[in-house]
C-alpha cells in the first residue's frame, strides 16, 4: 500500500521567516510527487516533481525531489500572512490514483 | 480552458433529501474524481471513473451513487445520508488513469461543493 507521510503536522510561524515543509513516500512504481495549497476551498497545484535534485522555483516557493532518501521539501522563503494554508503533498505510483499524505497546516503571523 | 467546475458551491439538505452534485470539465482528461474532505484532513478518494466507466469505489455507502453521463461531466447523487456526511466534496480530472509517459498522474480540482447535512 503506498505511503505518504507529512512533517511537521502543523508549523507556526512569523512573517519574514523560512520555512522547510518534509514529505517522505513509499510508493510502488514512483511517477510523480506533487504539492498543492489549500486556503478554504480546493487544492491548487504548485509543483510537480519527477526527476531527483532538480529544484523547483515559483517565486518564494521551491521544491526538490530525493528518489533515492524517498522525499521531498517544499520551501518557502521571506512567508506572508497570505502563506497560512494547508500544504498537501501526493505522490502517484502503479496504484493508479494520488495517494494524498495529511497535509502540513501552515499559520504565518503578522 | 484548465477549469473543474462544480455546483453548486453549497448545498445543505435534510436527512430524507435527494439531491446531485454536478461536476464539468472541457480540458479532455479521460479520469474523473470524486473526492470527500472533513475539516482539517487530506482527501478521501471515493470513486474513480476512466472513459465514462467506474473504474474504483473506495467501500462507499450506497447513500452516493455516482453517474458519468459523458467524458466531460460527473454527478454524485445523494440519497439518506447522514450529519457525519457533512464535509467538502471535491470532483477532479486527470489526462488518463493508464501509465503512459506524458501521464504523470496531476489532478487538476474543482472549488468543491460544500454539503451540510442537518
Amino acid at each position: 500500500e503506498d505511503k505518504v507521510v507529512q512533517s511537521p503536522l502543523s508549523l507556526v510561524v512569523h512573517e519574514g521567516d523560512t520555512v522547510t515543509l518534509n514529505c517522505s513516500y513509499e510508493v510502488t512504481n514512483f511517477r510523480s510527487l506533487l504539492w498543492y495549497k489549500q486556503e478554504k476551498k480546493a487544492p491548487t497545484f504548485l509543483f510537480m516533481l519527477t526527476s531527483s535534485g532538480i529544484e523547483k522555483k515559483s517565486g518564494r516557493l521551491s521544491s526538490i525531489l530525493d528518489k533515492k532518501e524517498l522525499f521531498s521539501i517544499l520551501n518557502i522563503t521571506a512567508t506572508q500572512t497570505g502563506d497560512s494554508a494547508i500544504y498537501l503533498c501526493a505522490v502517484s505510483g502503479s496504484a493508479r490514483q494520488l495517494t494524498f499524505g495529511s497535509g502540513t497546516q501552515l499559520t504565518v503571523l503578522p | 480552458d484548465t477549469e473543474v467546475t462544480q455546483t453548486p458551491k453549497h448545498l445543505v439538505m435534510g436527512m430524507t433529501n435527494k439531491k446531485s452534485l454536478k461536476c464539468e470539465q472541457h480540458m479532455g482528461h479521460r479520469a474523473m474524481y470524486w473526492y470527500k474532505q472533513k475539516a482539517k484532513k487530506p482527501p478521501e478518494l471515493m470513486f474513480v471513473y476512466s472513459y465514462e466507466k467506474l473504474s474504483i469505489n473506495e467501500s462507499v455507502p450506497s447513500r452516493f451513487s455516482p453517474e458519468c453521463p459523458n467524458s466531460s461531466l460527473l454527478n454524485l447523487h445523494l440519497h439518506a445520508l447522514q450529519p457525519e456526511d457533512s464535509a467538502l466534496y471535491l470532483c477532479a480530472s486527470s489526462q488518463d488513469l493508464h501509465t503512459t509517459r506524458a501521464n504523470t498522474g496531476e489532478l487538476f480540482f474543482g472549488e468543491g461543493s460544500r454539503l451540510t447535512v442537518l
